[in-house]
């Protein structure tokens, strides 16, 4: 069974610094999708990255950009020039390909941005 | 386009009551998900339907069921709730070849 693991329960980044937020999975897979998202104190659930694993180039978009080491099976975010409302709780989550495939997420980070 | 949507908001009950929460997604999608979030445990996925007419069972099924009524609805319902029970519930769907799921904006579920 695949699994997503996110070791650091919260971290903290001052407002205009950059951070990074750790994720590893397991799977025998070589074709899947990893993704982040963002729940801010609204609870609601938004995409911010996904990165398809076929590809070798890091995804970005905009502030967000993704370290993807397959071999490693590592997918981290990183948060280019912080912003108050970049505070949220983030998730990993693991998809394989196929119509029937499920994600799968990790615990979560909580992240808090100091002004 | 409203996306998905999930009724109730906020939901009490007491131990042994039943209540069905409902979902809908208006962007024509194939699959649908339910999803529990507990502090500490991320979210774990309760059912799916693949396409309409088919359900699954996801990593924790028990005292849930659910119902595919079309495309659009896929409802969850608590025959019996127990208060561990209480969580955050989302709703999710996905189109056929779509990389990403989308959620709506949650369901509190307070078990007393």
């Amino acid at each position: 069974a695949q699994t997503v693991t996110q070791s650091q329960p919260e971290m903290s980044v001052q407002e205009a610094e950059t951070v990074t937020l750790s994720c590893t999975y397991d799977t025998s897979e070589s074709d899947y999708y990893l993704f982040w998202y963002k729940q801010p104190p609204s609870r609601q659930m938004i995409l911010v990255i996904r990165q398809e694993a076929y590809k070798q180039q890091n995804a970005t978009e905009n502030r967000f950009s993704v370290n993807f080491q397959k071999a490693a099976k590592s997918f981290s975010l990183k948060i280019s020039d912080s912003q108050l409302g970049d505070a949220a709780m983030y998730f990993c989550a693991y998809r394989t390909t196929g119509a029937n495939s499920k994600l799968t997420f990790g615990k979560g980070i909580t992240l808090s941005v100091r002004p | 386009n409203a996306g998905v949507t999930q009724t109730p908001k906020f939901q009490v009950l007491k131990t042994g009551q039943s209540m069905t929460l409902q979902c809908a997604q208006d962007m024509n999608h194939n699959s649908m998900y339910w999803y529990r979030q507990d502090p500490g445990m991320g979210l774990r996925l309760i059912y799916y339907s693949a396409s309409e007419g088919t359900t699954d069972k996801g990593e924790v099924p028990n005292g849930y069921n659910v119902s595919r009524l079309n495309k659009r609805e896929f409802s969850l319902r608590l025959e019996s709730a127990a208060p561990s029970q209480t969580s955050v519930y989302f709703c999710a769907s996905r189109r056929v070849g779509g990389e990403t799921q989308y959620f709506g904006p949650g369901t509190r579920l307070l078990v007393l």
